[in-house]
């Protein structure tokens, strides 16, 4: 049963210091998706790559946040310095694009992040 | 730019009554693809399905059913005689197809439905 593996699955950590999550996404997909979800914004899309080049990050915050896949098999999603606000649930999603042809993303179960 | 709308943020209804979602997109290109994904209370975003834009034929899945109008830009979600179960939040999401979109996908803000027994 292919799925999107993301961890950890949780993790609470001080102000200031160095978040990185990773993200495996399903074989054979040649997207991927990062996403922060909170109440007060939703759903709102980072950063998402097409085989393995980043396609577009304007949704992430240059200062502090950097996303990179070193391999197909890896996404990385890095917060430095992290900050109380960043405090939300990270969602990793991979999907199979083929020309302008776009199939399903399928979710991992979310990293939640708490900063204190 | 895509942009998509669920302009009911909770819905509450009894057991076995049948309850409707709305979703409206905006969008400039002619190819694009419409999703529905389920998000119940263990917090995964589940798939429920994908329409693409150029096939208007409505579908029903079990109690699951959606409407898809592009006269009106709508890809509403009904789930009939609904379940505890079916409690959880429904996001509707667009894709745009052209190259210049590159595929992403944009969430409407969720509809929270809460069945009661």
């Amino acid at each position: 049963d292919a799925r999107v593996t993301q961890t950890p699955r949780h993790k609470v950590t001080e102000m200031g210091q160095e978040v990185t999550m990773r993200c495996q996404p399903i074989l054979g997909h040649n997207t991927v998706f990062w996403y922060r979800q909170t109440m007060m914004q939703g759903l709102e899309l980072l950063a998402y790559f097409r085989n393995r080049a980043p396609l577009d990050d304007s949704g992430m915050p240059k200062d502090r946040f950097s996303a990179e896949m070193p391999d197909a098999t890896l996404a990385t999603l890095k917060i430095q310095p992290s900050e109380p606000r960043d405090s939300a649930v990270y969602f990793c999603a991979s999907g199979l694009v083929i020309g302008a042809g776009a199939t399903e993303a399928f979710f991992g179960q979310g990293t939640r992040l708490t900063v204190v | 730019a895509q942009k998509v709308t669920q302009a009911q943020t909770e819905i509450s209804v009894v057991e076995k009554e049948d309850v409707t979602l709305d979703c409206v997109y905006e969008t400039r290109d002619t190819t694009y693809y419409l999703f529905w994904y389920k998000q119940p209370p263990s917090g995964e975003l589940v798939f429920l399905i994908r329409r693409n834009s150029f096939d208007e034929q409505n579908e029903i899945s079990g109690r699951y059913s959606w409407n898809f109008q592009k006269s009106t830009s709508s890809f509403n979600f009904t789930i009939t005689a609904s379940q505890v179960v079916d409690s959880a939040v429904y996001f509707c999401a667009l894709s745009e197809g052209s190259k210049a979109a590159g595929n992403k996908l944009t969430f409407g803000g969720g509809t929270r439905v809460l069945v009661k027994p």
